[in-house]
């Protein structure tokens, strides 16, 4: 079964502060493919990254960087020196054969950056 | 290049009546695929259609059903519309319907049902 769990409803820091969310997947799949986006209030989805189950390397971009450590199914991202630009829903989601390569999402957690 | 539209950008309809909602996808994808977003809820995947075929459904009734057209764009209809069918449908391209694809999403059409 396919399934992935963002275990944080709501997180709330002060900007500038760092801040990470949580995604833990599971899959049957040795191929599957990992995407977190962000759903700012005015509803509209917007596609971060995806990773595919081969490549754990770590990435970075800009103040953003996500952890994939397959040993514990997870993908988790790090936003640094937050901004409340940064405030939104984020959605990790899991797409494998299993699934029929259907978008399986997490329920997203709410970040709120307050200034 | 312009990316996923989707039209209306709001509808409030009664109970039992019928909706259409429109999308049109990014420049060059021949992939679009249907969610239903409840409130404080993750999207939920309703359909996909690839060349003007269903390519895979979610775990949603025969009254949602669907349409993409020979330039990509898609409708989706859903009949005998439910109080829980209140929702925020998103519409999604792609190029293709390999895994690796990510999505490009519209800014959705927020349903109500009274």
């Amino acid at each position: 079964a396919q399934k992935v769990t963002q275990a944080q409803t709501e997180i709330s820091v002060v900007e500038k502060e760092d801040v990470t969310l949580d995604c833990v997947y599971e899959t049957r799949d040795t191929t599957y493919y990992l995407f977190w986006y962000k759903q700012p209030p005015s509803g509209e989805l917007v596609f971060l990254i995806r990773r595919n189950s081969f490549d754990e390397q770590n990435e970075i971009s800009g103040r953003y960087s996500w952890n994939f450590q397959k040993s514990t199914s997870s993908f988790n991202f790090t936003i640094t020196a937050s901004q409340v630009v940064d405030s939104a829903v984020y959605f990790c989601a899991l797409r494998s054969e299993d699934s029929n390569y259907q978008l399986i999402w997490g329920a997203g957690t709410k970040l709120i950056i307050k200034p | 290049e312009t990316g996923v539209t989707q039209s209306p950008t709001h509808l409030i309809k009664t109970r039992g009546q019928q909706v259409t909602l429109r999308c049109s996808s990014q420049s060059g994808h021949n992939t679009v695929s249907w969610y239903q977003q409840a409130l404080g809820q993750g999207p939920q995947f309703i359909f996909q259609y690839y060349r003007e075929e269903e390519n895979g459904r979610g775990n949603f009734p025969p009254r949602f059903s669907g349409l993409q057209f020979p330039n990509y764009s898609s409708e989706l209809n859903v009949n005998a519309l439910e109080l829980d069918d209140s929702a925020l449908y998103l519409c999604a391209s792609s190029p293709g319907t390999s895994g690796r694809n990510e999505q490009f999403f519209g800014p959705g059409t927020r349903l109500t049902v009274l």
